[in-house]
């Protein structure tokens, strides 16, 4: 498949731990967060979203966490799968009408 | 099946030959983007549309065009492509602006 992770940070875990990604941002203004999950040889898919008029917002196995005071964004996955091995974006925009920023991008890689 | 599809989906070329790389959707979605994603960059916007024969440049547009003649196709113009334009290619759609993109399997261009 395709190499997107040359020269990322990377997470490693254990098969069932939670695992926790994190992401800083830099645009105060910024107002809606994404993050996507990029599979080796395939492109981005999204996982989760959050307002920043909420500070946690969870999905199934994942929660998103904001804190817009140190501007800083997290990802948690619970019961980290081999499945969950990925390189991991954060995405921020200040709404319509304004473009998508995305991270550099975190490869999170599963131990058995 | 929903989806995006991209092709080529590797290609070959050398610098100055013109090149199209098609993007299609069946979600009948308004919003369409490229990306280019390079190691250590991340996921850059090129172009986007809000909907047909809108179109609007993102972060890095330059040595690039897009065309929207129809609703489900979005396709990218290298008119003269340079070795710098070597890079993995992103179509992706959304039926709202930038938020839950839907993305593509993927262009790998390299123009020698």
């Amino acid at each position: 498949g395709e190499s997107v992770g040359l020269h990322l940070p990377t997470l490693s875990v254990q098969e069932g731990d939670n695992s926790i990604i994190n992401c800083a941002y830099s645009n105060s203004a910024s107002d809606y967060f994404i993050w996507y999950k990029q599979e080796s040889g395939k492109g981005p898919q999204f996982i989760i979203d959050i307002r920043s008029n909420m500070d946690k917002r969870q999905g199934q196995r994942v929660t998103v966490l904001l804190n817009k005071t140190v501007k800083h964004l997290s990802l948690q996955i619970a019961a980290t799968q081999p499945g969950d091995s990925a390189v991991y974006f954060c995405a921020e925009t200040p709404g319509a009408n304004s473009k998508l920023t995305f991270g550099k991008g975190i490869t999170l890689s599963v131990r058995p | 099946e929903a989806q995006v599809t991209q092709n080529p989906r590797y290609l070959i070329t050398v610098t100055g030959k013109k090149l199209t790389v098609t993007c299609s959707q069946n979600m009948n979605h308004e919003y369409m983007s490229w990306y280019r994603q390079d190691p250590g960059l991340g996921l850059r916007q090129i172009y986007y549309s809000m909907n047909v024969e809108v179109t609007d440049k993102g972060d890095v547009p330059e040595g690039y065009k897009v065309s929207r003649k129809e609703k489900r196709n979005f396709p990218l113009i290298l008119e003269s492509p340079s070795p710098n334009q070597t890079s993995l290619y992103f179509c992706a759609s959304s039926t709202d602006f930038l938020f839950r993109q839907f993305f593509g399997p993927g262009t790998r261009l390299t123009v020698l």
